[in-house]
């Protein structure tokens, strides 16, 4: 099973500041076989991008995702009142395909 | 429009067995692997199961092997996640999700809205 660890668990910020999420494999993952999801509470989790960087349908652009091999980071690049949310990231390469335990993005 | 609805959820015994079910709509249900998804209270996202297009392929995560069941009856355009002795930390609220392409490799696009299993006594 590949294990994803992800850090901070919370993260602090107000609205119109960056947020930087990561995200660890505990091995390398290709990162054309890397999700994030938005999650927030009472709602079905929202893809947001995968494949390294393709931000699904309707994802504005201060979404982004950089890295690679085992070392992935979401940017938030201006946070908006509804980015406020837990964040997974998820790799699809190998069953169990696994999530992280997920990043809080709180005010 | 694409919609997952899941139902069957409820309280259980630790013990006992459950069997939900999703029902999809919007597009070709044969087309797509399917996914079962959960999220313990207080806990992040679970991947649980899958399933291929024709049924002939499923993968487990560890802690359910053996006790679940993931099936699909394409007819009825059905998904379903029998589950077997339930222990109090199966307790979740329980998603069914679509694969974004037709490949196994594929992200989570879709997601019903969750239903929510109780194991206790």
């Amino acid at each position: 099973e590949i294990v994803l660890t992800q850090s901070p668990g919370t993260l602090s910020l107000s609205p119109g500041e960056r947020a930087t999420l990561s995200c660890r494999t505990s091995r390398s993952v290709s990162s054309s076989y890397l999700a994030w999801y938005q999650h927030k509470p009472g709602q079905a989790p929202r893809l947001l991008i995968y494949s390294a960087s393709i931000r699904a349908t309707g994802i504005p652009d201060r979404f982004s995702v950089s890295g690679s091999g085992a070392d992935f980071t979401l940017t938030i690049s201006r946070l908006e009142p509804e980015d406020f949310a837990v964040y997974y990231c998820q790799q699809y390469v190998r069953s169990p395909q696994t999530f992280g335990q997920g990043t809080k993005v709180e005010v | 429009e694409v919609q997952l609805v899941e139902s069957g959820g409820g309280l259980v015994q630790p013990g006992g067995s459950l069997r939900l079910s999703c029902a999809a709509s919007g597009f070709t249900f044969t087309n797509y692997w399917m996914t079962w998804v959960r999220q313990a209270p207080g806990k992040g996202l679970e991947w649980v199961a899958n399933i291929k297009q024709d049924g002939s392929e499923k993968y487990y995560v560890d802690s359910v092997k053996g006790r679940f069941t993931i099936s699909r009856d394409n007819a009825k355009r059905s998904l379903y996640l029998q589950m077997d002795s339930l222990r109090a930390e199966d307790t979740a609220v329980f998603y069914c999700a679509r694969a974004l392409s037709t490949s196994q490799y594929s992200p989570l696009t879709y997601w019903g809205q969750g239903i929510l299993v109780t194991v206790s006594s």
